[in-house]
């Protein structure tokens, strides 16, 4: 049962296009959302997170859009560069968790 | 700078030896996990730890074995290693479940074949 699901499982955008990765999640108690970047032959980094307080959480061209209602979130990725390329998984973790569940993540290609 | 070794970066066992992966940290977490990956299944939760001296099963602990002898170190120990366990593990440490961020900070990795 994987509850942390993610879509599309790859996708090719050309540089300066916005890319948007989308995520949903089953577990109400979720309350944190990270998501980390993995390039190839590296291991995953943080790269920006939110919690439902917020729909809304911007760092440069990096944004997740929260939608707590519908259990859906995305991060979008504006004005796309061929560094940004890299595998993207979301993630979720409970209130007061010890653990985080990760989706199977996004392989983001940018396109010179 | 504060960070997760792992050792070895690259390891090739043969079925039914025991093979022993290690984790260091200088974060201070608390928390420590290891996580497999492999191509389509993102990143799995094999064991994890609160702090010196427990280990917690995760997701898929059959055929694993964990050991927290402090707070730094963490190791995952295969005891009969299959060609199954062939895969890239991560291991991280993090703070969550006290009152901070889930944020992990993840190890380089170990590329573990089993011939």
């Amino acid at each position: 049962q994987q509850q942390v699901r993610q879509s599309p499982q790859s996708l090719t955008v050309w540089e300066g296009e916005t890319a948007i990765l989308n995520c949903s999640y089953e577990d109400s108690t979720f309350d944190y959302f990270p998501w980390y970047w993995q390039f190839p032959r590296e291991s995953p980094a943080l790269l920006i997170a939110i919690r439902p307080v917020s729909n809304k959480k911007e760092d440069g061209r990096f944004t997740i859009f929260f939608n707590k209602r519908e259990k859906k979130l995305s991060l979008h990725i504006t004005d796309s560069q061929p560094g940004d390329s890299a595998t993207y998984f979301c993630a979720a973790s409970p209130a007061g968790g010890y653990k985080v569940v990760f989706g199977s993540g996004t392989r983001l290609l940018v396109s010179p | 700078e504060a960070a997760v070794t792992q050792s070895p970066r690259n390891k090739v066992a043969v079925t039914g030896g025991k093979v022993t992966l290690s984790c260091n940290q200088t974060n201070n977490h608390n928390n420590m996990y290891w996580y497999r990956q492999d191509t389509g299944h993102g990143l799995r939760l094999i064991h994890y730890s609160y702090g010196a001296g427990s280990t917690e099963k995760g997701d898929i602990p059959d055929g694993y074995k964990a050991s927290r002898p402090s707070q730094e170190n963490f190791s995952l120990i295969l005891e009969l290693a299959t060609p199954s366990q062939t895969s890239v593990y991560f291991c991280a440490s993090g703070d969550a479940g006290t009152g901070k961020d889930s944020d992990y900070t993840f190890g380089s990795g170990t590329r573990l074949l089993v011939i």
